[in-house]
């Protein structure tokens, strides 16, 4: 079975801080994908990485695709209020491509 | 095309009672899913639509639970004789390749007291 594991499950920082969140398996992804939920509503897709070794930038947030695709990080800089929220991390299921597996996510709390 | 819209947005209901939610997907999105998230968890699957067609639904349904898509367009979700348990957000999502990734609705949260 394909577990996906997120880490830390909570954290809590200061604005203008860094950060790194990490979504690991023991199981080989075909891609990974991260969502960035807010309280009461649905997860919005931030990106998907697809080929090993990848990186992506989105502003402020740099994402990693591991190079055996097993695992893949999100990295924050100088982060801001707006950046509160669930990140998720989700992969297809091998045994069954039209669904996702997902992590439990990252809370992320960034306080004035 | 505003996005997957959901409604309501919020259902609260007596414990017995049966309740209706309705999706609107992304038009050009041939598929459709179901899923259900409670505080602290990652979203559960609960079924999946590829226009018409139900082609899977997650053994962790009971037989309370049905959903439709009549036209290939909206889907619907009944759960009949709620139960407390039933109490958590109800998420809609539509893609067109799921490896492209999902465009969730804002979810209807239902509260079963």
């Amino acid at each position: 079975t394909q577990l996906l594991e997120q880490s830390p499950q909570f954290l809590s920082i200061q604005e203008g801080e860094n950060l790194t969140v990490y979504c690991n398996s023991s199981s080989v992804f075909s891609s990974l994908q991260w969502y960035r939920q807010e309280p009461g509503e649905g997860p919005v897709l931030l990106v998907t990485v697809v080929t090993g070794g990848e990186v992506k930038k989105l502003k402020r947030l740099t994402f990693q695709f591991g190079d055996a695709r097993k695992d893949s990080s999100l990295h924050i800089t100088a982060a801001q209020p707006g950046d509160t929220g669930l990140y998720l991390c989700a992969g297809p299921d091998a045994g069954n491509n039209r669904k996702l597996i997902w992590g439990l996510g990252t809370s992320l709390a960034v306080n004035p | 095309d505003t996005g997957v819209s959901q409604d309501p947005r919020h259902k609260i209901t007596k414990r017995g009672q049966n309740v209706t939610f309705r999706c609107d997907p992304i038009s050009e999105h041939n598929r459709l899913y179901w899923y259900r998230q409670t505080l602290g968890q990652g979203p559960e699957f609960l079924t999946y639509f590829q226009n018409e067609a139900q082609l899977e639904k997650s053994r962790l349904l009971s037989d309370r639970f049905s959903a439709e898509r009549p036209k290939g367009s909206f889907s619907t979700l009944e759960i009949q004789r709620t139960e407390q348990g039933d109490s958590a957000m109800y998420l809609c999502a539509s893609s067109f390749d799921p490896r492209g990734g999902y465009t969730f609705g804002s979810g209807t949260r239902l509260t079963v007291v």
